[in-house]
């Protein structure tokens, strides 16, 4: 059973790099799929931010592009999320999801982890 | 604004049938793209509910289902239960923006 871990620091401040991890567990990333970070701000919906193709391709979301970038680990099994230039905006629940390669669900999803940004 | 529209909030009694819409302007979905929906309990990650229009995962109860027809897709629950309160989203590929877009959201109130 595939299962998916979000970690990382809760708190960063404006204007600095938001660094996010998601451990992978019960399936070798580079085997294949793509893997996905998506968003949720507090009482709001889900924003997709971007992805990883197994063999390393990326694809953000072309409003967050310039600050966003998804790399994978392949000796860790885990893949991560950088968000430079941080703002309030920017403060969410942050998930990790798996997705299959020629297919637009995406499941599972980890557990999320919450990004406060504040001074 | 979402580039999915949802209904903000549904509502039913226990053992009604309750039905949520997702509809795109465009002609995201008559290119053919697929419309997911996942379950949101509170406090929890999302959940894949409905993959592909209509496919039910793996431990789906059958009382949800889901359509497409056009540019709409909807998700129907059906024998209301109090554990289905929950958010709903639909997802999909959106060409133009050459990504993956959510629809607002709906939350179930089961009364």
């Amino acid at each position: 059973q595939v299962q998916l871990q979000e970690s990382g620091p809760g708190l960063v401040k404006p204007s600095e790099t938001l660094s996010l991890t998601c451990a992978v567990s019960g399936y070798s990333i580079s085997s294949g799929y793509c893997w996905e970070w998506i968003r949720q701000p507090p009482g709001k919906g889900l924003e997709w931010i971007g992805s990883i193709h197994h063999s390393g391709r990326t694809s953000y979301k072309p409003s967050l592009k310039s600050r966003v970038a998804i790399s994978v680990d392949t000796s860790k099994n885990q893949f991560s999320l950088k968000l430079s230039s941080v703002t309030a905006a920017d403060t969410a629940v942050y998930y990790c999801a798996r997705r299959p390669v020629n297919f637009n669900w995406f499941d599972p999803w980890g557990q999320g982890t919450l990004v406060t940004v504040s001074s | 604004q979402s580039v999915l529209t949802q209904p903000p909030s549904v509502s039913g009694a226990p053992g009604q049938r309750v039905t949520i819409s997702c509809t795109r302007s465009s002609s995201n979905f008559g290119a053919g793209y697929d419309v997911h929906w996942y379950q949101q309990l509170p406090g929890t990650a999302p959940k894949l509910l409905i993959s592909d229009n209509t496919h039910r995962p793996s431990g789906v109860p059958d009382r949800f289902s889901g359509s497409k027809s056009g540019t709409s897709a909807s998700l129907a629950i059906t024998g209301l239960q109090a554990e289905d309160e929950a958010d709903y989203y639909c997802q999909s590929y959106d060409n133009s923006l050459s990504g993956w877009v959510f629809g607002g959201g709906t939350k179930l109130t089961v009364l």
